[in-house]
């Protein structure tokens, strides 16, 4: 069965450090690999996807994410964390056809 | 664009009754998701309609839930008889098929939290 695991349900950061969220997959298939962000009291928004060609991938808000596909790995990256990060992030992976599956989030906060 | 909605955005209810929420899709998305997400946990899909068709319900969809999409438009998800499991947030996403050999990306709504007491 295909599955997302992400390492950390809290991740805490100062500003201006680095942000690393860790993301594992499995699946039997080549896998369509996505990052989402969720706010408090509201939908998900798409900050990353990676679908075919180039492994690293970037997104909004200065974000990134590297599809390894030895390691099954699609870790988010952000160089330097503001405040406006905090909130919680989700992986999800497509292995291969329309129904995305989520891990169970990563809740980031960032201390002054 | 005016991205995906989704009405009401906060349902309270006493456990029993049935409630009825509404997602109006991105226009011109044609693929309309729903999910459920569960206080601490991720989204879980629950069913997907392809223009006005129901192409796949998850297991997690009990025969008290039921979703439609009428002229391939908007869609409904109605609960009967809500037990207190049922809390959660609903969240609707829609997309379009995607071009050659890609998938879609799904936009999602705010969502509509339910609580049942």
């Amino acid at each position: 069965a295909q599955s997302v695991t992400q390492l950390g349900s809290h991740v805490s950061v100062s500003e201006g450090a680095l942000v690393l969220l860790r993301c594992n997959y499995s699946s039997s298939v080549p896998p369509y690999l996505f990052w989402y962000v969720q706010y408090p009291n509201q939908g998900l928004q798409l900050l990353l996807k990676y679908t075919t060609g180039a492994t690293l991938v970037k997104g909004i808000n200065g974000f990134e994410a590297e599809f390894k596909k030895s390691e099954t790995s699609f870790h988010l990256t952000k160089p330097s964390a503001h405040m406006s990060d905090a909130a919680e992030y989700f992986c999800a992976v497509i292995p291969g056809s329309y129904k995305l599956i989520f891990g169970s989030g990563t809740r980031l906060l960032v201390r002054p | 664009d005016t991205g995906v909605s989704q009405n009401p955005r906060h349902k309270i209810t006493k456990r029993g009754q049935n409630v009825t929420f509404r997602c109006d899709p991105i226009s011109e998305h044609n693929r309309l998701y729903w999910y459920r997400q569960t206080l601490g946990q991720g989204p879980e899909f629950l069913t997907y309609f392809q223009n006005e068709a129901q192409l796949e319900k998850s297991r997690l969809l009990s025969d008290r839930f039921s979703a439609e999409r009428p002229k391939g438009s908007f869609s409904t998800l109605e609960i009967q008889r809500t037990e207190q499991g049922d809390s959660a947030m609903y969240l609707c996403a829609s997309s379009l098929p995607p071009g050659g050999l890609s998938t879609d990306t799904q936009y999602f709504g705010p969502g509509t939290r339910l609580t049942v007491l």
